[in-house]
């Protein structure tokens, strides 16, 4: 049982640059989230998919774009990099509102 | 002001103390999550309540839904539970607070 995954765990672009960040769950999962983490802000929430077929913007969306591409995936894409962009990416998945969270293991990305 | 706020930022304590990470709230939620992260590493989930207390080995996690408020207690501290401890509210969305920097000394 793999969870939740994302890829890649590494990225450095240029600015300007765009790129796709994956994120599966294998868990049957109807929520689906993204946030970034800063030094000293937190996790912060860029977009969530309440369930297949719906996606909403979180506190932090500008720069991106979500899809939820069936009840499996969600991703997030970057259309043209900016150094403010360079954080950590977590996806997270959870069954519903009375469920436990499950993380990916996130992904480091750099724009430089 | 933030709607979720945890105390303290950030705490150091000596191996075998009890510790309070606090969690308080402002929005009407559905459940409250418990989170642990490692330097370095990933995010676990530790509890979801939606009220009263859960505990699991070392680990308390307390809920007041009336004063909106979490306190999560870790009893006979050791160092590997050194971490950052962040609170989530479910609010159809998640918020996260600030999280709480622990040290534990041997």
């Amino acid at each position: 049982n793999a969870g939740v995954t994302q890829t890649p765990k590494f990225q450095v672009l240029k600015t300007g640059q765009s790129m796709t960040l994956q994120c599966a769950q294998d868990m049957n999962h109807n929520s689906m989230y993204w946030y970034r983490q800063d030094p000293g802000m937190g996790l912060r929430l860029i977009y969530y998919s309440a369930s297949e077929g719906t996606t909403d913007k979180g506190e932090v969306p500008n720069g991106y774009n979500v899809s939820r591409l069936n009840k499996r995936e969600f991703s997030l894409r970057l259309e043209s990099a900016a150094p403010s962009q360079t954080s950590v990416y977590f996806c997270a998945s959870t069954r519903g509102v009375d469920s436990p969270l499950h993380f990916g293991n996130g992904t480091r990305l750099t724009v430089t | 002001k933030n709607e979720v706020e945890q105390s303290p930022q950030n705490l150091t304590a000596q191996e075998g103390e009890f510790i309070t990470i606090n969690c308080s709230y402002s929005v009407g939620i559905s459940a409250l999550h418990w989170l642990q992260q490692h330097p370095g590493g990933g995010i676990v989930s530790l509890f979801m309540l939606s009220s009263g207390k859960k505990k699991h080995g070392r680990l308390i996690a307390t809920i007041n839904i009336q004063e909106k408020h979490s306190s999560l207690h870790i009893t006979a501290s050791h160092p590997r539970d050194s971490a950052v401890y962040i609170c989530a509210v479910h609010t159809g969305k998640l918020i996260f607070g600030q999280g709480t920097t622990l040290q534990v000394k041997p």
